[in-house]
Order: structure tokens, then C-alpha cells, then sequence
């Protein structure tokens, strides 16, 4: 069974400051990852997803992710923070049979 | 963006009832859709998956008695809770697969935040 492992519960950054969230499955096939966002009091939303070709995929609001299949991950960057970004973060892994697996989550707090 | 919908958005119930969760999509038809349960501070749960048409396939240790879901159409699917109790007070949220192009991407529900007292 896939597992997805999200090593930061909560990440508190000052504004501008440079993110990356850590995201790690183990799982022997081929997945598809994905990275999710839930604003307060919003439901998820899909932030970027890979599927195949150029590991580094670019999502909305200035976010990316690198898919780096020899390490299993997964990470999410953003090279300046706003505010509103203050948002639950989930990583997430999809096989091929279309089972999917969330992380824990990752509060990320931004200050002004 | 695809749109899905989740009715109701909260509901309080007393033990021992059963509660019906509705999950549309509002803008494409979905095959396939998902339950999952999400606990205070921690991550969703995937309960099952609702495909139309069929029986719903359900994860190691959830109970497919007292979670009885319903695909009846590409664009509803219904997840009742049973004779509910205060254990299965959760937010539960839904999501749908929309198919683009050759590539599935799910869009989540609102969620629906149960109480039972």
C-alpha cells in the first residue's frame, strides 16, 4: 500500500521569505502527485499535479514542485510568500488504479 | 474550474438516526467520485469510491452498512450515514473525477460537517 509522508506539520514564515514543504511516498508503481491547498474556512483546491514529462511543474500563485523520482519526493517551493498564502497544504498520491493517498497536512502561517 | 457541490454543508442529528449527504457535480459528469473523512487536525481518510451504476468499493475497516453510498447518476452521489453515533460526528467531504482529455484530476467538495448527539 502507498503511503505519503508530509515531514513538516506547521511552517511559520515571515512575509517574502522562501518555502519548501516536504512531501515523500513509497509506493513501487508509477503515481501521479499532486499538491492541495485549503484556505480557512475553504475547501480543497487543486494547486499543481504531475502526471509525466518535465519533473518541475508549475502550478497557480507562484507555486512549484519537482518531482524527483529517485528520492520518492515530491517538495513544494514558492520563492516569496504572501500573507495570503496562510493555508493547509496537502500532498497527495494517485496510482494507477486511481487509489489516492493524502499526507498529514502542513499548516503553513505566514506573518505580515 | 470544475464545480462540485456538497448538500448539507452542516447538519446535527440525534444518535441513532441516518443522514443523507449529497455530492454533485455541477459541471461535468463524473464516473467516478470519492468519500473521505477528514478528523480535527488530521488528514482525509478515503472512505470509498462511488463509481455510477455499480457498487461502491469501500477501504479496509470502513463499514459498508453504516456507510451506504449511491452513485445513481453521473452527476449525484449519495453517501448515508446509518444509525449514526457521536463517533461518527467528522467532516466528510466528497470529490469527483473529471476526465481531462486523457488525464483524471479530482475536484473537491465543500465538505459536510456532521454532529451527532
Amino acid at each position: 500500500a502507498q503511503s505519503v509522508s508530509q515531514h513538516n506539520h506547521h511552517v511559520i514564515l515571515s512575509e517574502a521569505a522562501s518555502l519548501e514543504l516536504g512531501c515523500n511516498y513509497s509506493y513501487g508503481g508509477t503515481v501521479n502527485l499532486f499538491w492541495y491547498v485549503q484556505y480557512p474556512g475553504q475547501h480543497l483546491q487543486l494547486l499543481l499535479k504531475y502526471f509525466s514529462g518535465d519533473p518541475l511543474v508549475k502550478g497557480i500563485k507562484g507555486f512549484e514542485a519537482e518531482f524527483i523520482k529517485s528520492k520518492f519526493s515530491f517538495n513544494l517551493r514558492k520563492p516569496s510568500v504572501q500573507w495570503s498564502d496562510t493555508a493547509e497544504y496537502f500532498c497527495a498520491v494517485t496510482t494507477n488504479a486511481g487509489k489516492s493517498t493524502f499526507g498529514d497536512g502542513t499548516t503553513l502561517t505566514v506573518k505580515p | 474550474g470544475a464545480v462540485v457541490s456538497q448538500h448539507p454543508s452542516r447538519v446535527i442529528c440525534k444518535s441513532g438516526t441516518s443522514v443523507k449527504i449529497e455530492c454533485r457535480s455541477l459541471d461535468f459528469q463524473a464516473t467516478t467520485m470519492f468519500w473521505y473523512r477528514q478528523f480535527p487536525k488530521q488528514s482525509l481518510m478515503l472512505m470509498a469510491t462511488s463509481n455510477e451504476g455499480s457498487k461502491a468499493t469501500y477501504e479496509q475497516g470502513v463499514e459498508k452498512d453504516k456507510f451506504l453510498i449511491n452513485h445513481a447518476s453521473l452527476t449525484l452521489s449519495t453517501l448515508t450515514v446509518t444509525s449514526a453515533h457521536p463517533e461518527d460526528s467528522s467532516f466528510y467531504i466528497c470529490s469527483a473525477e473529471a476526465q481531462r482529455g486523457s488525464v483524471d484530476t479530482q475536484y473537491f467538495g465543500p465538505g459536510t460537517r456532521l454532529t451527532v448527539l
